[in-house]
């Protein structure tokens, strides 16, 4: 059973738009959580990362938001660039558990210029 | 610069036959991790290992064995390959658990099994 899931396969944005991409866990154990980047034929790497004893956190122009509450997640670009365009994966780990992630099923965002 | 490196970019092999992917990591992590990813399915987990010679199974483990001789070195080993293991696989690697579970991925190895 899918524990983190992204429920938008795709999402196209004008340049200079914001971006908003979502993610919904159900495990209530997960307390930290990561946004992954991925251009075809390449590895994923990561992006920005946040705890659950936080709500935001903000790297330049990328900014995750967590909502324990709702167990939601949600990740902002803003302005989007063309370069953003790639497939966004996010993943969930129980720091009280073993060392692994688990992972959405991903969004491809394409920016469009 | 952390660096992951995996044996091949592209591998087509035959049903039935043994396939190794090899990976090395450069950054004397102790957690190393095999993925494979599918449309619509995300990445998942085939097999973990956080130390030499120790392993544990992941979400689809089915099919598939790993070995960690090394610490820089784990491999992952479809015994006998089949069409249903065609895939993207990704190998990754992080140190060990402080809080933080950035993992840091190889470039992948696209397997299609004919």
């Amino acid at each position: 059973d899918q524990q983190v899931k992204q429920n938008s396969p795709s999402l196209s944005v004008q340049e200079g738009r914001i971006s908003i991409l979502n993610c919904d866990y159900t495990n209530s154990m997960f307390d930290y959580f990561l946004w992954y980047k991925k251009y075809p034929a390449e590895g994923p790497t990561f992006l920005i990362s946040i705890s659950s004893i936080k709500d935001k956190n903000e790297d330049g122009r990328f900014t995750v938001f967590l909502n324990k509450s709702a167990k939601h997640l949600s990740l902002h670009i803003v302005p989007s660039q063309p370069g953003d365009s790639a497939v966004y994966f996010c993943a969930a780990s129980a720091l009280t558990g073993a060392n692994n992630l688990f992972f959405g099923t991903g969004t491809r965002l394409t920016v469009i210029p | 610069d952390v660096k992951v490196t995996q044996s091949s970019r592209y591998l087509v092999k035959r049903t039935g036959e043994k396939v190794f992917l090899e990976c090395v990591q450069d950054m004397d992590h102790e957690n190393m991790f095999w993925y494979r990813q599918d449309p619509g399915l995300g990445l998942r987990l085939i097999y973990f290992s956080y130390d030499v010679k120790m392993k544990e199974k992941g979400d689809i483990p089915e099919g598939y064995s790993v070995s960690r001789e090394k610490k820089e070195r784990f491999s992952l080993i479809l015994e006998s390959a089949s069409t249903n293991q065609t895939s993207m696989y990704l190998c990754a690697s992080s140190p060990p658990r402080e809080g933080v579970d950035e993992q840091y991925f190889g470039p992948g190895t696209r397997l299609t099994v004919t």
